[in-house]
């Protein structure tokens, strides 16, 4: 079954620290991933996505992440943590059937601290 | 009014009450979503409209009755909940309906029932 791996609940760093968010999905098809932000009392915001191309993929914020087949991975990673990046962190795998069926499947989240 | 909204940001009900959970979107896009998020588990999704039609039901109890009435509005009833259904509810919009398009998130309803 399409599954989708954070293997950290919880990571405190340094502010001015580099960052690095753990993701693996497990599906069969050429995946189309998504990284999310949930500040607290907030709704979801897109950082980037993958579909093709490129592995590496920019996204807003400072944030990058690299999508590895080999491993059936999608990290997360910013060379600098500011204070304001502290907030829960969403991998996701969008799932595609064909015409409208498909849907997201997220991981449980990684919370990031950040120490001053 | 720009993105997803939603409305009320929070609601504390009784299990014998009826409320609905209003979500609007103001982005032209022709899918909607609602979904359950709960303390260390997984969003859950819901609901899925596209072009006004239901076209995902994730056997979500018939408590929950998710209503579309056109591709900018979408309403989730509730009655007779559990406390168990305490969560925050958000909906998201997407172009179309399905796993590639990216979503955009509401802020989302915190619901607590006594």
């Amino acid at each position: 079954a399409q599954s989708v791996t954070q293997p950290d609940i919880h990571i405190t760093v340094s502010e001015g620290a580099s960052l690095e968010l753990r993701c693996n999905y497990s599906y069969g098809a050429t995946p189309y991933l998504f990284w999310y932000v949930q500040s607290p009392g907030q709704g979801l915001q897109l950082l980037l996505k993958y579909f093709s191309g490129d592995t590496l993929v920019q996204g807003i914020k400072g944030f990058e992440a690299e999508f590895k087949r080999s491993q059936s991975s999608f990290n997360l990673r910013k060379p600098s943590v500011h204070w304001s990046d502290a907030a829960e962190y969403f991998c996701a795998v969008g799932l595609n059937y064909g015409g409208s069926q498909g849907n997201l499947i997220f991981g449980k989240g990684t919370k990031l601290s950040v120490k001053p | 009014e720009t993105g997803v909204t939603q409305t009320p940001r929070h609601l504390v009900m009784g299990m014998t009450n009826k409320k609905s959970l209003k979500c609007e979107q103001h982005l032209g896009h022709n899918a909607m979503y609602w979904y359950k998020q709960s303390a260390k588990k997984p969003l859950e999704l819901m609901f899925v409209y596209n072009f006004k039609e239901q076209t995902e039901n994730n056997s979500v109890p018939s408590r929950f009755s998710p209503e579309c009435p056109n591709s900018s509005h979408l309403f989730l009833h509730l009655h007779t909940l559990q406390p168990e259904d305490s969560a925050l509810y958000l909906c998201a919009s997407s172009q179309e309906a399905g796993g590639t398009d990216t979503q955009y998130f509401g802020p989302g309803t915190r619901l607590t029932v006594l």
